[in-house]
């Protein structure tokens, strides 16, 4: 079954560097979209993108933060000068369709990010 | 705004016993809405979902209705397994955003 992958799995990297996050979505997938969950908190929405350009962000989804699609397949996510409350998994996903129209949105397994 | 609320865990059950994680929401219109199952080291992945009121989702011998008059979708087995432990999240889509929104999970385990 077609999987979304991410890497790396697990990131420690000091406050203040940049990191970057890598996904291959599903390979005939259209909508991709980051999603974060700090320990012991909810999942969280973080941003989607289609067709080039980011669709919808959430208040989290400040100036620190940007999305690329660099080629067809990878989608990352470029956390800047990061901060010890950006600890937390960030999980990709893709859709085929909207996921506003409750079509199925396909996670990866996560990547776990510690600031230190 | 739109929000999940989800019974707290952990929840330990034995084999073979009935579950029941009940799930309510608060939103304007009609959501979609969707279980997602996250076991140990892996990623979320999708255990059902309901579209419109009165749908009733299914997978793996788990069960949902989508009420819309008590506005709840709690996910239901009538005989849970040792390899049904992981974290359920109840979760919705509302046409006009892209966005999942999730309740905080309930996290089960069942003992052989």
């Amino acid at each position: 079954e077609p999987e979304v992958t991410q890497t790396p799995s697990h990131q420690v990297t000091q406050m203040g560097q940049e990191v970057i996050l890598r996904c291959v979505p599903i390979s005939n997938h259209l909508y991709f979209y980051w999603y974060r969950q700090i320990l012991g908190q909810k999942v969280e929405f973080l941003v989607s993108f289609y067709n080039n350009e980011i669709s919808e962000k959430s208040e989290i989804f400040d100036d620190q933060f940007s999305v690329e699609r660099p080629d067809g397949s990878n989608f990352t996510l470029k956390i800047r000068s990061t901060k010890l409350e950006d600890s937390a998994m960030y999980f990709c996903a893709s859709s085929e369709a909207p996921g506003s129209s409750g079509n199925t949105i396909y996670f990866g397994e996560g990547s776990w990010l510690t600031v230190v | 705004g739109n929000s999940v609320t989800q019974m707290e865990g952990p929840v330990t059950l034995s084999e073979e016993a009935f579950l029941t994680i009940n799930c309510t929401y608060t939103a304007t219109g009609y959501p979609s809405l969707f279980w997602y199952v996250q076991y140990p080291g892996e990623g979320l992945q999708l255990l059902l979902k309901a579209t419109k009121a009165d749908d009733k989702g299914s997978n793996k011998g788990f069960e949902a209705t989508y009420r819309k008059e008590t506005t709840s979708f709690h996910l239901e087995k009538g005989s849970v397994q040792v390899s049904d432990s992981a974290v359920y999240f109840c979760a919705l889509t509302q046409g006009g955003s892209e966005k999942l929104v999730f309740g905080k999970g309930t996290k089960l385990t069942v003992n052989p």
